[in-house]
Formats: C-alpha cells, structure tokens, sequence
C-alpha cells in the first residue's frame, strides 16, 4: 500500500528545534519530488518546502533560512528540520508525495513558552 | 508569488442540489510543458485533504462522477452535480504551475 506516516511534532518552546520525519512506504521519496503542507489551527493550507527527485529544494519565505527539507533514500525517509521556531509555525505538518495524491494524518507542532 | 482566490468562501447547500466553487490565479496555470497544473482537494472535517481532480479536469480514482473540474488559463470551477451528505467540508483549488506551489483560501460546503 503506497502510504506515507508523519511523526516527531511535539510542544516546543519559541526558539527551539524539532526534526519531522515521514517513512513512505510502497514508492520511493527519491523518485520524485516530495512536499511538507503545514496548516495551522482552524486554517487553510499553506506549502512549507519541497524536494525534487534530484535533490533541489525550495521553501515558503517565511521558513527560509530556519527550515531544511532532506531525505534518506536507504530509509526511505524524508524529514523537515525546523530551528528558531515561532509561535506561527504551529500547526499540523502533512507530508506530500509531489504529485499532492498521498498525504499522511499529519503530525501536530506546538509552539508555545 | 501565484495568488489562488476562491470564491465563494462558504456555500450551503440542499441534499441533491448542485454546487459550484470558482477558483482564480492571478498569473496564467499553463505550465512550459503545456499541462496546467490545477489540482482540487477536499478536506472532511478532521481529516487530511483527499486530492479530488488533477490537472483541471481528471478525477482521481474512486471520486464519485457527481465531482467535475473544468477552466482553463486563470479561471477554474468544480462543480459538485448533486451534493452528498458525505461532501460536507472545506475544498481547496491549489497551482504547482509555478512553485513554490500555492492553495486557494478554501470553500466550507455545508448542508442547508
């Protein structure tokens, strides 16, 4: 079954770091580009970063600078490392395959002192 | 960056009427390859989006046929050909014609 399963969001001060991952399962998250969609309480959906096949990567500005989007192909794994984290950043954090057909349930990060 | 503006923001609707939600960009969708990358999505309450329609107009696979896609350019419109009890949600329209890829406000559907 092509599935994908977000986890390490958690409750973290202003400032601080949280590393998410998604393990895919049935297709591989090298072969083509991948996306993490972030939508905060009672919001829409927002694009946060993406990986392509090649390893390019792209970010929303307002996580520029403070987000990395990577993958490790032997784990099948992507992962969305977030540093200097703000009371905006909170949210449920979905990981996308790029074609925006698989999303995961998604992984709930709080920010809060 | 591509700005999607979805209209209306809420629609409620009787049992086994028709539906319609507008969904515009503000720069053209044809991508340089010639596809243009509009996709629909429907987000029931507490659950993730489900990807509805792809590329303006092709449903996915097990989406009811009362769903439809249509436009072109800068101009989108899914159309719900008669609303469904389980079709309570919020629809968002969303571009990857240009990245970084961007979604429409989104539309709650509601049942009158």
């Amino acid at each position: 079954e092509v599935q994908v399963v977000e986890s390490g969001g958690g409750l973290v001060q202003p400032g601080g770091s949280l590393r998410l991952s998604c393990a895919a399962s049935g297709f591989t998250v090298n072969s083509q580009f991948m996306v993490w969609v972030r939508q905060a309480p009672g919001q829409g959906l927002a694009w946060v970063s993406l990986i392509s096949s090649s390893g390019n990567t792209l970010y929303a500005d307002s996580v520029k600078g403070r987000f990395t989007i990577s993958r490790d192909n032997s784990k099948n794994t992507l992962y969305l490392q977030m540093n200097s984290l703000r009371v905006e950043d909170a949210a449920v954090y979905y990981c996308v395959r790029g074609q925006m057909d698989v999303w995961g349930k998604g992984t709930t990060v709080t920010v809060s002192p | 960056d591509v700005v999607m503006t979805q209209s209306p923001l809420s629609l409620s609707v009787t049992l086994g009427q028709p539906a319609s939600i507008s969904c515009r960009s503000s720069q053209s969708l044809v991508h340089s390859d010639g596809n243009t990358y509009l996709t629909w999505f429907q987000q029931r309450p507490g659950q993730s989006p489900r990807r509805l329609i792809y590329q303006v107009s092709n449903r996915d696979s097990g989406v009811p046929d009362r769903f439809s896609g249509s436009g072109s350019d800068t101009d989108f419109t899914l159309q719900i050909s008669r609303v469904e009890a389980e079709d309570v949600g919020v629809y968002y329209c969303m571009q990857r014609s240009h990245w970084l890829g961007t979604f429409g406000q989104g539309t709650y559907v509601e049942i009158k």
